[in-house]
């Protein structure tokens, strides 16, 4: 079956500071990818998708890297601010979505 | 506010009580899913409906669990005789059938005594 995992729990950075935020998926044929930022109390929102024919797609401030060789996936977030706190998930979404656990990414001002 | 809907917010029940929790899509979405999330978990499938029907069930926790969604619009999710293992909070989403990103309502967390 379908496998999404995050490799750390939790992150740590520096506002201003570069964050990357990584995901390991399993099922080789999956085609489509989303990340998403869960705020307390809140259902998750979408920040930025990826399809399995790209290897990089830039948003506002956030870039996801496609590996399919080794099937991971990264979310890059530059000049971390404050309101990026939250919990960010990666998940495999066809007909049904597949969601890993979850990074809690804290910004220090 | 034209985003998805979730109601109630919160729900407390004691052990053994039904509950239905109600989900409002964003209008145009012929796609609905639901999904529980446990502390420090991701978002788990449950169930989704194309319309009115019900295209996956499999993933639904046990046969107390049930979704509707009558007319193709709202959608109920039912947990019958619930244990304290079902507190968690419950997503609903919504998409079009044709398209990719898919919208979460606020969800109702749910907390059985």
């Amino acid at each position: 079956g379908e496998s999404v995992g995050l490799h750390l729990p939790t992150l740590s950075v520096q506002e201003g500071d570069n964050s990357i935020i990584n995901c390991a998926y399993s099922n080789s044929a999956s085609d489509y990818f989303i990340w998403y930022k869960q705020e307390s109390g809140k259902g998750p929102q979408f920040i930025i998708d990826i399809r399995s024919n790209m290897d990089k797609r830039q948003g506002q401030r956030v870039t996801v890297l496609l590996n399919k060789t080794v099937k991971h996936l990264s979310l890059q977030i530059a000049a971390t601010q404050p309101g990026d706190s939250a919990v960010y998930f990666c998940a495999e979404a066809g007909n049904q979505f597949y969601f890993g656990t979850g990074t809690s990414l804290t910004v220090i001002p | 506010d034209t985003g998805v809907s979730q109601n109630p917010r919160h729900k407390i029940t004691k052990r053994g009580q039904n509950v239905t929790f109600r989900c409002d899509p964003i209008s145009e979405h012929n796609r609905l899913y639901w999904y529980r999330q446990t502390l420090g978990q991701g978002p788990e499938f449950l169930t989704y409906f194309q319309n009115e029907a019900q295209l996956e069930k499999s993933r639904l926790l046990s046969d107390r669990f049930s979704a509707e969604r009558p007319k193709g619009s709202f959608s109920t999710l039912e947990i019958q005789r619930t244990e304290q293992g079902d507190s968690a909070m419950y997503l609903c989403a919504s998409r079009t059938a044709g398209g990719d990103e898919q919208f979460f309502g606020p969800g109702t967390r749910l907390t059985v005594l």
